[in-house]
């Protein structure tokens, strides 16, 4: 079905790991996004991409790195886990122009301990 | 910068009745969307409506109708009918239209919605 993938859908981590957060659409949308959700925080975008090759960051940017090699992939590393990065993880993709929102992937549940 | 703000942390209503979540947001702006999503215990992000500013009559979908005042910068959602399936959180998100970083979702804290049989 045609959508936006996520994986893994759960994953702990220890202090001080790597990590890549793996997203992919086939859609052909030219944004890919990614956001994290906290308990009363809402959603917070991480980073942002308007194509491939194009990326820059969002509201809460730091311990994450993106790239944007291929329309369809946006993945998202950690570079060294922190138990402060224990969030939900959800990448989503749209049109350029928007109006339409975001669909979004079922979203990774991230624990680092 | 925009801002959106839901108020009601939580909210519950009686199965077939009706509820309203409220939603205010700060811009300057002239045009840009409003979106309500919804999740659910599955954790699924929803689009329930959206909205488009320049546009006065009020979106509807089925049981789901917002009320738009674009001067008091007020979206709030209306579910009628209210179902079991309705119980989740729902998110309020503003989005200008696209530009750089200003076409990004700004999403609100979430109201949780729990429907009573």
């Amino acid at each position: 079905n045609a959508g936006v993938t996520q994986t893994p859908k759960f994953q702990v981590l220890k202090t001080g790991q790597s990590m890549t957060l793996q997203c992919a659409q086939d859609m052909n949308h030219e944004y890919m996004s990614w956001y994290r959700q906290d308990p009363g925080m809402g959603l917070r975008l991480i980073h942002y991409s308007v194509g491939a090759g194009i990326t820059d960051q969002g509201e809460v940017p730091n311990g994450y790195n993106v790239s944007r090699s291929t329309t369809e992939d946006f993945p998202l590393r950690l570079l060294s886990a922190a138990p402060s990065q224990t969030s939900v993880y959800f990448c989503a993709s749209s049109y350029l122009q928007g109006r339409d929102g975001y669909t979004f992937g079922s979203g990774t549940r991230l624990t680092v301990v | 910068a925009q801002t959106v703000t839901q108020s009601q942390p939580e909210m519950s209503v009686q199965e077939a009745e009706t509820v309203t979540l409220s939603c205010t947001y700060d811009t300057s702006e002239n045009n840009y969307y409003l979106f309500w999503y919804k999740q659910p215990p599955s954790r699924q992000m929803i689009l329930v409506i959206r909205q488009e500013a320049y546009k006065q009559q009020n979106a509807t979908e089925n049981r789901f109708s917002v009320n738009f005042q674009k001067a008091a910068k007020s979206f709030s959602l209306k579910i009628s009918d209210s179902q079991l399936g309705d119980t989740a959180m729902y998110f309020c998100a503003f989005m200008k239209p696209w530009g750089g970083s200003q076409g990004n979702l700004i999403f609100g804290k979430g109201t949780k919605l729990s429907v009573k049989p």
